[in-house]
């Protein structure tokens, strides 16, 4: 079936320090997005990003689909940066309409 | 409306008791979608409507699990008998045009079983 998997699961960072989040995926790709769980549960939308490279802010992201993996790069991370971030994505096909999630990556900043 | 909208927002229930969840999408938005997020897990797609007709119910994990659309906005997702492996947290979302636009998220609703 197809598979997202994320890495690394974990990631303790300094405030001010960098850090890329990476994303495998295991088919052609439909539609993939990034999305950052705040502390109440709360998804938020980073990126919609099937192919290319886009920016926002602090943040970019980078798809590169004939490798079937997507990056979320953060700059500068902030406290309000800690969370959980995921990957999701759609192949189309017989898996239309449906997002598979990875596991996540949890973020730390301290202080 | 401005975003995705669920309720209620907790629920605490008794294992054999039926529940239903609401979910009021981004108005004009056609697609429709509910997931679950078990405590510590990513989200498993539940089932899609695409207007009021639900091509995808692949993901719903028994024949205790159904739901609805009317009028291509709310839904509803019922849940009977249920059991103390069905508490988690239930997410809505939708997208404005088909499946491959982004989706967007409620707040979602937490399940609690007893």
């Amino acid at each position: 079936g197809i598979q997202v998997e994320q890495s690394p699961p974990d990631l303790i960072l300094q405030e001010g320090a960098n850090s890329t989040l990476r994303c495998n995926f295991s088919d052609s790709v439909n539609n993939l997005q990034w999305f950052h769980q705040n502390p109440w549960g709360q998804l938020i939308n980073l990126f919609y990003i099937p192919s290319g490279t886009k920016q926002n802010g602090r943040l970019s992201a980078t798809t590169v689909a004939t490798e079937r993996y997507s990056l979320l790069y953060i700059s500068s991370s902030q406290t309000t940066d800690s969370g959980v971030y995921f990957c999701a994505f759609n192949a189309g096909g017989t898996s239309y309409g449906k997002l598979t999630f990875g596991q996540g990556t949890i973020l730390t900043v301290h202080p | 409306g401005a975003g995705v909208s669920q309720s209620p927002s907790n629920k605490v229930t008794e294992k054999g008791k039926d529940v239903e969840l609401r979910c009021d999408p981004i108005s004009g938005h056609t697609a429709l979608y509910w997931y679950r997020q078990r405590l510590g897990q990513g989200l498993e797609f539940l089932i899609y409507f695409q207007g009021n007709s639900a091509p995808d119910k692949s993901g719903l994990p028994s024949d205790r699990f159904s739901a609805e659309r009317t009028g291509e906005s709310v839904s509803t997702l019922t849940i009977q008998r249920t059991q103390q492996e069905d508490s988690a947290v239930y997410l809505c979302a939708s997208s404005s045009w088909g499946v491959t636009d982004t989706q967007y998220f409620g707040p979602g609703t937490r399940l609690t079983v007893l």
